[in-house]
């Protein structure tokens, strides 16, 4: 199956400041990139959907100007959670998916920890 | 609104003998159905797939069974084996493709016991 790539797998970051995560897809050309989240024994819960050159599509509830999503290339998109607390400390994971894909495939997940 | 409910949580089997998970949706412009299989601090793993036009699609030791009319699909793990323990979520959308969005079910952690 095509690769997908996250990183960092885990950060620490200390309440008030950014922390970003990048997601690329590495033998294809994701035309499509997702965002989700899970809290622990949860489900993974959809956050944005992206597509290459446009903004992103937020699900409801999700602030976009905390979360901002960019996906500047075909195989580059990143998360950036700006002014992060404590509360937003959860598992992150990306997937993508290319034109011809029946389905997306997933990156290895950030486990985000704001202290 | 939970649209994919996986109303188990946990399943322990024996190895050798069949698990077999479950999956109920409420939406029915689903038409296509996803498992993936989740191991911790990891991102989920592909493992099999079917459309709406379809009542079973197997895959060597995995099959997935859809009951429309039901809105229910089951997991076939047979014969189960140690490594099979992880977490499996069911996925739906409307819509085939991997732009499409995934709706998951909260998932059902899977114990292969020796």
């Amino acid at each position: 199956g095509a690769v997908v790539s996250q990183h960092p797998s885990w950060v620490i970051c200390k309440s008030g400041t950014s922390v970003k995560i990048e997601c690329r897809s590495l033998d294809f050309q994701a035309t499509t990139m997702f965002w989700y989240r899970q809290f622990p024994k949860q489900s993974l819960m959809l956050m944005a959907t992206s597509n290459e050159g446009s903004k992103a599509t937020y699900e409801q509830g999700v602030e976009k100007d905390k979360f901002l999503i960019n996906h500047a290339s075909l195989t580059l998109s990143t998360l950036t959670v700006t002014s992060a607390h404590p509360e937003d400390s959860s598992f992150y994971i990306c997937s993508a998916a290319g034109s011809m894909n029946t389905e997306a495939f997933f990156g290895q997940g950030t486990r985000l920890t704001v202290v | 609104d939970q649209q994919v409910k996986q109303n188990s949580p946990s399943l322990s089997v024996q190895e050798g003998r069949i698990s077999i998970l479950n999956c109920d949706y409420t939406n029915s412009m689903f038409d296509y159905f996803l498992w993936y299989k989740k191991y911790p601090a990891e991102g989920p793993t592909f493992l099999i797939s079917i459309s709406s036009i379809k009542d079973k699609n197997e895959d060597g030791r995995f099959t997935v069974f859809l009951n429309k009319s039901a809105k229910h699909l089951s997991l076939h793990i047979v014969p189960s084996q140690p490594g099979d323990s992880a977490v499996y979520f069911c996925a739906a959308s409307a819509g085939l493709g991997g732009a499409q969005k995934l709706v998951f079910g909260q998932g059902t952690r899977l114990t292969i016991n020796p």
